[in-house]
């Protein structure tokens, strides 16, 4: 079975503040691929970024950056100097790397607020 | 290049009547995924197409159902309406899930927002 953590639930910060969204996964499978979503109030998922199991490599785009490490199942997300249009509901996911199988299992988000 | 649509955005219907949802992704994307979501159990899978073919199946009894056409949009059907089918429902679409290895982002729709009275 497989499963993902998202331990936070809301997370309030002032616009500047840099802020780390946590996000642990379960799953049997060797490879994997983990994704970070978006969700704005006006409801739509926005994808965010993507990862291969077999590829640790960090990588940083504009404020957001990602640390997969997968000894401890983890992929966080963290952004730096925080918007107020980074306001949202952030979703991690997991997807089984097997064709038969393709879903995405998603946390249960965090709300985001950042205030001016 | 246009993203996923999703029609109608809000609907509301009554208990015990059934309703369909509409998608259709984006262009040359074969594959169209469907999630509901609702605060309490949050994003759940319930199906995905492609080439017209159910190929995997979530957790939701037979009330809900879906089909894909051949220019890849996609409907899904909830018969008998109940209550706590109330939800966001989300349609994505991807290139394609391949097995062996190969895996794509999903992209979202806005969502249809039912509610069921």
């Amino acid at each position: 079975a497989q499963k993902v953590t998202q331990a936070q639930t809301e997370i309030s910060v002032v616009e500047k503040e840099d802020v780390t969204l946590d996000c642990v996964y379960e799953t049997r499978d060797t490879t994997y691929y983990l994704f970070w979503y978006k969700q704005p109030p006006s409801g739509e998922l926005v994808f965010l970024i993507r990862r291969n199991s077999f590829d640790e490599q960090n990588e940083i785009s504009g404020r957001y950056s990602w640390n997969f490490q997968k000894s401890t199942s983890s992929f966080n997300f963290t952004i730096t100097a925080s918007q107020v249009v980074d306001s949202a509901v952030y979703f991690c996911a997991l997807h089984p790397n097997t064709g038969a199988n393709s879903k995405l299992t998603f946390g249960k988000g965090i709300t985001l607020s950042v205030r001016p | 290049k246009a993203g996923v649509t999703q029609t109608p955005r809000y609907l509301i219907k009554t208990r015990g009547q059934q309703v369909t949802l509409s998608c259709s992704p984006i262009s040359g994307h074969r594959s169209v995924s469907w999630y509901q979501q609702t605060p309490g159990q949050g994003l759940q899978f319930l199906f995905e197409y492609f080439s017209e073919t159910q190929r995997n199946k979530g957790n939701f009894p037979g009330r809900f159902s879906g089909r894909q056409f051949s220019n890849s949009r996609s409907e899904m059907n909830v018969s008998t309406l109940e209550l706590g089918d109330s939800a966001l429902y989300l349609c994505a679409s991807s290139l394609a899930w391949l097995a062996g290895g190969y895996s794509y982002e999903q992209y979202f729709g806005p969502g249809t927002r039912l509610t069921v009275t």
